[in-house]
């Protein structure tokens, strides 16, 4: 069975200073991997996906992700974070076939501090 | 270009009674999904639609919850009787097919007392 985890309740980290809110999966199969950002009261946004290609997959808001399939990992990156950063982020992987059902991970609360 | 929309955005009712949801994707969007957001918890999906047909409702629990989309577009989900645990936010989400990232609505607060 498909999961995806986000080992990290809260990521604390300063105005302008790199960010990673880190992802592992486990998937059969080639991997649709997704972020999504959640801000108070609002409905998850789509970030970015990984489907095929480049490892490195760039997404709104200045926000990146590396997809590295040894490590089975897909980590959000941002090379300087932002106050308005501050949200929750969730990691998805979707089934390569069938229905194509998403698995959120269970959220990260990103906090950057001024 | 008009996004996913939900109301109410907030019910709060006693358990053992009835609610409804409804929900309006984004037009054009064949796929339309409801999720289940619990405090503290990431959305777990209840009922996939493809239009007007159910791809997948395995984790909706048919004794109390129930859901469809007439005409492909608009749908609804309903919660007959409520139990305390259905406290959540429910989310809906279309797509354009089955393939392609998803947009979610703000969501609906539920508050079952």
């Amino acid at each position: 069975a498909q999961s995806v985890a986000q080992p990290e309740d809260q990521v604390n980290v300063a105005e302008g200073n790199p960010l990673t809110v880190k992802c592992t999966y486990s998937v059969s199969g080639n991997p649709y991997l997704f972020w999504y950002v959640q801000y108070p009261n609002r409905g998850l946004q789509f970030l970015l996906k990984y489907i095929t290609g480049d490892n490195l997959v760039k997404g709104s808001y200045g926000f990146e992700a590396e997809f590295n399939k040894s490590q089975t990992s897909f980590h959000l990156k941002k090379p300087s974070a932002l106050v308005s950063d501050s949200a929750l982020y969730f990691c998805a992987v979707r089934e390569p076939s069938g229905t194509y059902k998403y698995i959120f991970g269970t959220g990260t609360r990103l906090k950057v501090l001024a | 270009e008009a996004g996913v929309a939900q109301s109410p955005r907030y019910k709060i009712i006693e358990k053992r009674q009835s609610v409804a949801f409804w929900c309006n994707p984004i037009s054009g969007h064949a796929t339309l999904y409801w999720y289940q957001q619990i405090l503290g918890q990431g959305p777990k999906l209840l009922i996939q639609f493809q239009n007007n047909g159910v791809v997948d409702d395995s984790q909706l629990p048919k004794d109390r919850f129930s859901a469809e989309r007439l005409k492909g577009v608009d749908s609804t989900l309903k919660i007959q009787p409520a139990k305390l645990e259905d406290s959540a936010v429910y989310l809906c989400a279309s797509s354009l097919d089955m393939i392609r990232e998803q947009y979610f609505g703000p969501g609906t607060r539920l508050t079952v007392t």
